[in-house]
């Protein structure tokens, strides 16, 4: 099993729609969880921290079930220009690590 | 430019060679790392250290590949007598200690092994 799993997509959604992407992690003993975001052929950009009482930043929410060990993203009002891919980050697994897994990505496309 | 830097931008070799990647990290960063991504996957961790430690190192890991930060700066990468399997996008990322311990990404080094 993969230490960080989620829907690889793509996802095509119209624009002005919401969208949610989900990712599982399965070290229960994980201490920080992220979400990024990377462009085609670019480096990946630190989208948002997720916290456990979930935060929102603009038409970004990102929540986190620790019981379920499960993150979410979810997109509000979706832009042309949200295309890309969203990377579900999780650190550390052993104590003291800080070491950052990656999952696959999902793929987004929004749709004129 | 206060980023991450990573050269070269892109390298060809050919199979057997060995090659050689550099990254300046952010300079008040003490963590560096390393991950290599293939078109359609995340990035794979590969190592980390914590100023000149290596701290930690993927098992996936082949005793082909050596990284090293000799004082706590720049890092280098080598991958001796590359594989075509090789062929990869190299990513280097810093992050400070403390709180605040997001990882920012260099541009990358494009690996292709003929």
């Amino acid at each position: 099993r993969k230490e960080v799993e989620q829907d690889p997509g793509p996802f095509n959604v119209p624009e002005g729609a919401t969208v949610a992407f989900n990712c599982t992690y399965s070290n229960s003993a994980s201490q920080s969880f992220f979400w990024y975001r990377q462009d085609c052929r670019k480096e990946p950009k630190l989208l948002m921290s997720v916290y456990s009482s979930g935060n929102e930043d603009g038409r970004f929410t990102a929540q986190l079930n620790r019981a379920s060990q499960y993150i979410s993203l979810l997109i509000r009002d979706s832009k042309l220009s949200d295309s890309a891919t969203y990377l579900c980050v999780v650190r550390g697994g052993t104590s003291g690590t800080y070491k950052y897994i990656f999952g696959t990505g999902t793929r987004l496309k929004v749709l004129a | 430019d206060t980023g991450v830097s990573q050269n070269p931008r892109h390298k060809i070799t050919k199979r057997g060679q060995n090659v050689t990647f550099r990254c300046d990290p952010i300079s008040e960063h003490n963590r560096l790392y390393w991950y290599r991504q293939t078109l359609g996957q995340g990035p794979e961790f590969l190592t980390y250290f914590q100023n000149e430690a290596q701290l930690e190192k993927s098992r996936l890991l082949s005793d082909r590949f050596s990284a090293e930060r000799p004082k706590g700066s720049f890092s280098t990468l080598e991958i001796q007598r590359t594989e075509q399997g090789d062929s990869a996008m190299y990513l280097c990322a810093s992050s400070p200690t403390g709180r605040d311990e997001k990882l920012f990404f260099g541009s990358g080094t494009q690996l292709s092994v003929l």
